[in-house]
């Protein structure tokens, strides 16, 4: 079946440790997203990317780096210098052209 | 600065009862609003809208849009335990050569049996 894998569901940072968040999709979408959410909030995007090789920066992308080397990959690496990373965090992609996303289930990440 | 409103932020109804969730939208160059249901994890998505006054229905789910008074609604008929979720509503703006989702805060809506 088709869909979209995130990995880990749940991760613990230390102070002044960066962690990576692995996204991968099996959909052949081309365009992948990075989302941030806090309760009440909703989803914040942090970065997309419509091809490979190619990214954007979206509403909060400080903090935060990604690479899109392979169209099934959009890890994302939250840095030390994201002083409040505790929140959930969801990798979506989509067809480009603002078609309905498909969403992973989301890793939830803590500071230790 | 594109803003999406969803109203209310949280309600708690019983089982068989209807549910009306608003989502209200001031954004630039508007193309679409899309509807996603949140349950434990991965939203998964309910209904894309693009033209005014057109109802989209699945089951006892429904939603339409109003482009000129700028909002959209989604309604829950006959609910049942299973509708508890956070409901969510998107905007898809234009920026560039594609687009980008604008998200509301989301209704957290609460069935009891």
């Amino acid at each position: 079946d088709g869909g979209i894998t995130q990995s880990p569901k749940y991760l613990f940072r230390k102070e002044g440790q960066n962690v990576t968040l692995s996204c991968e999709q099996n959909l052949n979408h081309d365009a992948m997203y990075w989302y941030r959410q806090d309760p009440g909030q909703g989803l914040r995007l942090i970065y997309y990317s419509q091809i490979v090789n190619d990214f954007q920066k979206g509403d909060i992308a400080e903090g935060y780096s990604v690479s899109r080397e392979k169209k099934e990959s959009f890890p994302l690496t939250v840095t030390s210098a994201q002083k409040n990373p505790t929140a959930f965090y969801l990798c979506a992609s989509s067809i480009p052209g603002h078609q309905p996303q498909h969403f992973g289930d989301g890793t939830r990440l803590s500071i230790l | 600065e594109d803003k999406v409103v969803q109203s209310p932020l949280s309600l708690v109804v019983h089982e068989g009862d209807t549910v009306t969730l608003n989502c209200s939208y001031e954004v630039t160059n508007f193309r679409s609003l899309l509807w996603y249901k949140q349950e434990k994890k991965a939203p998964t998505f309910l209904f894309m809208l693009t033209s005014s006054g057109i109802e989209k229905k699945s089951g006892r789910l429904s939603s339409i849009l109003d482009k000129k008074e700028l909002f959209s609604i989604l309604n829950i008929t006959a609910t049942q335990t299973g509708d508890s979720a956070i409901y969510l509503c998107a905007v898809a703006v234009t920026t560039d050569s594609w687009g980008k989702f604008q998200f509301g805060a989301g209704t957290q809506v609460v069935v009891t049996p």
